[in-house]
């Protein structure tokens, strides 16, 4: 069973525009990476952020992390067509064998 | 190059059949996964290997089998293909499990009939 949940399942807006995806997870984690896949494609990893952390950036890209709401968001500024794209997240629990389980993802549409 | 691949790219096989999907890792990645992607489940995980003779079930293991004698290959065969199998299959390797990140294949896109 999934451990973290994205939503929206779907996002669509205009290029220029920023987009929000969430995350909520149910127990205790390490740590929660995000990652894209491209239609067609293998996930690739975006950031990862570390239970003791509160936000990372990565260019365009700003995570955030709520442990006492057990929740993360993805924002992407300034969307670019290329980043039509899936967009998923992942968490490895604590006290478990250090493995990463996926969402469902949030399927994003950035039309030009 | 250095990379993650997996082999073949497409596979249509019959029910009943022994399959298997190739995956090689050229970073020596001491762990790596097999997920399986299906709309309206997302990646669930298959089988992991956290080292060289070392694999594990994960969420979805029935009609599954692994191996791992090198750790640059991780290997899963499906003993006897059923249309519930039809999938995307994706490989992964990591340094440290979930405590870095995966890299990704670009996966098997494996039909049953």
């Amino acid at each position: 069973s999934q451990q973290g949940e994205e939503d929206p399942q779907a996002l669509s807006i205009q290029e220029g525009e920023n987009a929000t995806m969430n995350c909520s997870y149910k127990t205790s984690i390490n740590n929660l990476q995000w990652y894209r896949q491209n239609s067609g494609r293998g996930l690739v990893h975006l950031i990862l952020i570390r239970s003791n952390e509160r936000e990372k950036h990565s260019g365009r890209l700003r995570v955030t992390l709520d442990t006492s709401k057990k929740s993360s968001s993805l924002l992407i500024t300034a969307s670019r067509a290329a980043d039509t794209a899936s967009y998923f997240c992942a968490t490895d629990l604590t006290g478990g064998s250090y493995i990463p389980t996926f969402g469902r993802g949030t399927s994003l549409i950035v039309h030009p | 190059d250095a990379g993650i691949t997996q082999s073949p790219r497409y596979k249509i096989t019959e029910t009943g059949r022994q399959v298997t999907l190739m995956c090689h890792q050229t970073w020596s990645h001491s762990y790596m996964f097999w997920y399986r992607q299906d709309l309206g489940h997302g990646l669930r995980l298959i089988y992991y290997s956290a080292a060289a003779d070392i694999t594990d079930k994960g969420e979805v293991p029935d009609g599954y089998v692994v191996s791992r004698s090198k750790t640059e290959n991780f290997p899963l065969t499906l003993e006897s293909a059923t249309r519930s199998q039809t999938s995307v299959y994706f490989c992964a390797s990591s340094e440290r499990g979930g405590y870095s990140p995966l890299h990704f294949g670009n996966g098997t896109r494996l039909t049953v009939t």
